[in-house]
């Protein structure tokens, strides 16, 4: 069974700088593209990165562009997403999410259980 | 950034009737050399992640129930739910993966009318 869990968030402060991780289990990781989504709180789903599945290319919306990174360990069957600049905007749900094949093209067939990252001082 | 815009943003449905949500990309999905849609449905319930329920327009995600179908081609597509049932109250949003950014509705909320 495909399992995503996320882990790495809480209240961080304005201009800091939160890695996010995200553990995989029950499929073969490195066969797949991965994703960030958000959802900051009542609102909708924001797609924030992804990364092709040999950690050769990434994809991220303009809004995180040079604050945040995704990049991958394929050995350890771990996604990441590390933050930087963070700011009030950023205050959501970061969910991980598997691409249902190895490009970048695809929906997204399994998300994790999501982690709250709040910025506030 | 391709758009997508749903409508209506909330929707109040009796059992077993049916419900009706749409869609509209503000620039088309069809990819013309494999003739598919990059278009998905997901839903989500309240306190959970999303779950796909429908890709490539009109292809349903294993173990999703046969009420649940998708249509529409280019830049117009809708998500059917034929005979409501209490557990499909949720959040449905649509997202196209056509194009990175990869872009999703505002969301529709289904309610129990």
């Amino acid at each position: 069974e495909v399992h995503l869990v996320e882990s790495g968030g809480g209240l961080v402060q304005p201009g800091g700088s939160p890695r996010l991780s995200c553990a995989a289990s029950g499929f073969t990781f490195s066969d797949h593209c991965m994703s960030w989504v958000r959802q900051a709180p009542g609102k909708g789903l924001e797609w924030v990165a992804t990364i092709m599945q040999d950690g050769s290319e990434t994809y991220y919306v303009d809004s995180v562009k040079g604050r945040f990174t995704i990049f991958r360990d394929n050995a350890k069957k771990s996604l990441y997403l590390q933050m930087s600049s963070v700011r009030a905007d950023d205050t959501a749900v970061y969910y991980c999410a598997r691409a249902s094949t190895d490009t970048a093209y695809r929906p997204l067939d399994y998300w994790g259980q999501g982690i709250l990252v709040t910025v506030s001082s | 950034d391709i758009v997508m815009t749903q409508s209506p943003d909330s929707l109040a449905v009796s059992l077993g009737e049916r419900a009706t949500i749409n869609c509209k990309s503000s620039q088309s999905v069809l990819y013309n050399s494999n003739k598919k849609n990059y278009l998905a449905w997901y839903q989500q319930k309240p306190g959970q992640p999303p779950k796909l329920l429908i890709y490539w327009a009109s292809s349903r995600e294993s173990g999703v129930p046969d009420r649940f179908s998708g249509s529409g081609s280019g830049t117009d597509f809708t998500l059917t739910i034929s005979s409501l049932q209490a557990e499909d109250v949720a959040v449905y949003y649509c997202q196209q993966y056509y194009a990175n950014p990869q872009t999703f509705g505002q969301g529709t909320k289904l309610e129990i009318k």
